[in-house]
């Protein structure tokens, strides 16, 4: 089965700064890429994926990136504020031989940006 | 719309106690799961069902039975409960669709202790 590697686990920046998340995944087949964000107390939501047909993409200060090859992507974070403060889970999408979908999160980072 | 619901919000089990965890999504999703979070293992699929009458093992299934007997709902039994299962649960729902790009959309969670 799929397993995704995430890190670093916790991320500390100054406001402003950038943040990257970078993650790893096992599985070939995986074709979609979701970022979630939880914050504290709340339930996850998504706020950024990507699929295996393209390289980059963007959304306001976010960005994500993909490289198949070797199997990574990344989440960047640009202008931090500190409401960006929260464990961010990126995940991997593989099918399963049953033709279903299930997606295999990382362990999650929490980012912590500082006023 | 009130997307996806969990009930109970909180509950404290003694060893051995059984309970039931309901989620219901009102999105008319095919698609249903059953994630555990636990500090430092991100979330970690219990079980899922791809539609009304089905359900499959997920990463960490056992101790859990699950139950999709109507559309909305999907059902997580805990039998015997130990204190190995405190944790945080959370449901989730997504459509289905021959693209890999389902988003999913989590419940609120339900915060669980066994004594």
């Amino acid at each position: 089965g799929e397993n995704v590697e995430q890190h670093p686990s916790t991320l500390s920046v100054q406001e402003g700064d950038s943040a990257v998340i970078k993650c790893t995944y096992s599985d070939s087949a995986s074709n979609y890429f979701p970022w979630y964000k939880q914050e504290l107390g709340k339930r996850p939501q998504l706020i950024i994926d990507i699929r295996s047909n393209v390289g980059e993409k963007k959304d306001q200060r976010i960005a994500v990136t993909l490289n198949k090859t070797a199997k990574h992507f990344s989440l960047h974070i640009t202008e931090t504020q500190p409401e960006d403060s929260a464990v961010y889970f990126c995940a991997g999408e593989p099918r399963d031989s049953g033709g279903y979908q299930k997606v295999t999160f990382g362990i999650g980072t929490k980012l912590q940006v500082i006023p | 719309n009130a997307g996806v619901t969990q009930t109970p919000k909180f509950r404290v089990l003694k060893t051995g106690q059984s309970m039931t965890l309901l989620c219901a999504q009102d999105m008319n999703h095919e698609y249903m799961y059953w994630y555990r979070q636990d500090p430092g293992m991100g979330l970690r699929l219990i079980h899922y069902s791809v539609g009304e009458g089905t359900t499959a093992k997920g990463e960490v299934p056992d101790g859990y039975n699950v139950s999709r007997l109507k559309k909305q709902n999907f059902l997580l039994g805990l039998e015997s409960a130990a204190p190995s299962q405190t944790s945080v649960y959370f449901c989730a729902s997504s459509y289905y669709s021959e693209g890999p790009y389902n988003e999913q959309f989590f419940g609120p969670g339900t915060r669980l202790t066994v004594l």
